[in-house]
């Protein structure tokens, strides 16, 4: 079966650190694979999706970059993290357009 | 563009009822919907998905209705339980996901 993971699970960091968040997917092959940020009492904002290795669409712009340097992992980065990059970030992936997003279980990321 | 929302941010049920929770959606080129859970600190959990070639599907415990004349989604849940405490909300998509903000469902013992 499927499996999705994300870590950490929360993380303090000072204004003006830099940031990497990682997601692994296992048990599937080129997943379609997703960075969220979840608001507190908001809905989920699309930030980065990618379809292969080394394609990523940016949905909004902001402070922040994803990669995928391998099929199953996906990475999200900042050179320096603002106050408003907090929140909770969550992965997902999804054999398809079209399909069910499978969700990690995120990261809640406090800016200090 | 496109929104996804729920008539209702909260709602309680007696254990043991039936619960609904609705969602409106405004983009008519939708034809795939997801409801998901969402339990506190943890990802959103598929619930439940709905083409919308159909107007209902029914999974354990749980129904999805489809109203495309209207564009709304409900999520029924059967004989609620204490496990079902959650945030639900629903996601459409044409050509890239939408999600709403939720509903928070609190079922009393």
């Amino acid at each position: 079966s499927q499996t999705i993971h994300q870590w950490p699970a929360t993380l303090v960091q000072p204004v003006g650190s830099p940031l990497s968040l990682e997601c692994t997917v296992e048990g599937t092959s080129n997943p379609n694979l997703y960075w969220y940020r979840q608001a507190a009492g908001r809905g989920l904002q699309l930030l980065f999706y990618s379809v292969g290795i080394g394609q990523i669409s940016s949905e909004v712009p902001q402070n922040l970059s994803a990669s995928r340097p391998q099929d199953r992992q996906f990475i999200l980065s900042s050179k320096k993290l603002l106050l408003s990059d907090s929140g909770f970030y969550l992965c997902a992936w999804s054999v398809g357009e079209q399909q069910p997003q499978h969700f990690g279980d995120g990261t809640r990321l406090s800016i200090l | 563009g496109e929104s996804v929302g729920l008539h209702l941010p909260t709602l309680s049920v007696q254990e043991g009822d039936n619960s609904i929770i609705n969602c409106a959606y405004s983009n008519s080129a939708s034809d795939y919907f997801i409801w998901y859970k969402q339990e506190s600190g943890k990802g959103p959990q598929f619930i439940i998905d709905i083409r919308s070639n159909m107007d209902k599907r029914q999974g354990q415990r749980v129904t999805v209705l489809l109203n495309k004349t209207v564009k709304h989604l409900s999520l029924q849940i059967a004989a609620t339980q204490p496990g079902d405490s959650a945030v639900y909300f629903c996601a459409e998509t044409g050509n890239q996901f939408y999600f709403g903000t939720g509903t928070s469902l609190t079922v009393i013992p």
